[in-house]
């Protein structure tokens, strides 16, 4: 069990640009969460998968906002045409399922958008 | 949603001094989870206690659903427990943490 990994772990951008995170969830874990962290918040939900199936996305996420969980193992988030409102530390987590429901976090991806 | 609400939001420890922090949530939940996120941002997770009391070490948390809340003690605080502790709640269906805002804990030697 390596845990939850996530890749970049920073990421400077320029505003307009497009930029993608990957997150590898803990192996066996069905279930994979992303949020988004600001400064002196909490995380906030953005979007959950069971496998491969998106089945649930918050408000939060606008239509520049894309997730994909191909496979149903690693997932990637993608932001198009960055704005600096998404400067934030972007957090990935995974649970078993099952009603295993405790969600181990990754290291997250923290972007800035300039 | 739901309403998750930490006290207090910042505390400052001599080191050796024992602490409770609080977390009130406004509805019934099936998960509750402490972390601990450190200055790199990474949310440990502490506990998993959607009821009852659990204890790892010098940490312990108590849950009492029916009432809706939940309380973290730390005991001798030493420096390392320094950082930000954020209560997590979900709801029966829900398929998402809602977090409270934190408690930004700083332990002086």
């Amino acid at each position: 069990d390596t845990g939850v990994s996530q890749d970049p772990r920073h990421k400077i951008t320029k505003r307009g640009q497009n930029v993608t995170f990957r997150c590898d969830p803990i192996s066996e874990h069905n279930r994979l969460y992303w949020y988004r962290q600001t400064l002196g918040q909490g995380p906030e939900f953005l979007t959950y998968f069971q496998n491969e199936a998106q089945l649930e996305k918050s408000r939060l996420l606008s239509d520049r906002f894309s997730a994909e969980r191909p496979k149903g193992s690693f997932s990637t988030l993608e932001i198009q045409r960055t704005e600096q409102g998404d400067s934030a530390m972007y957090l990935c987590a995974s649970s078993l399922g099952h009603l295993q429901e405790t969600q181990y976090f990754g290291p997250g991806t923290r972007l800035l958008v300039l | 949603g739901i309403q998750v609400e930490q006290s207090p939001p910042d505390l400052i420890l001599q080191e050796g001094a024992n602490s409770t922090l609080r977390c009130n949530f406004s509805d019934s939940v099936n998960n509750l989870q402490w972390f601990h996120q450190n200055p790199w941002g990474q949310l440990i997770n502490l506990f998993y206690i959607p009821s009852g009391t659990k204890q790892n070490g010098r940490l312990s948390a108590t849950t009492v659903a029916t009432e809706r809340y939940s309380l973290l003690y730390i005991s001798s605080s030493q420096t390392t427990d320094s950082g930000v502790y954020f209560c997590a709640v979900e709801r029966p269906g829900n398929n998402r943490l809602a977090f409270g805002k934190g408690n930004q804990v700083v332990v002086i030697p």
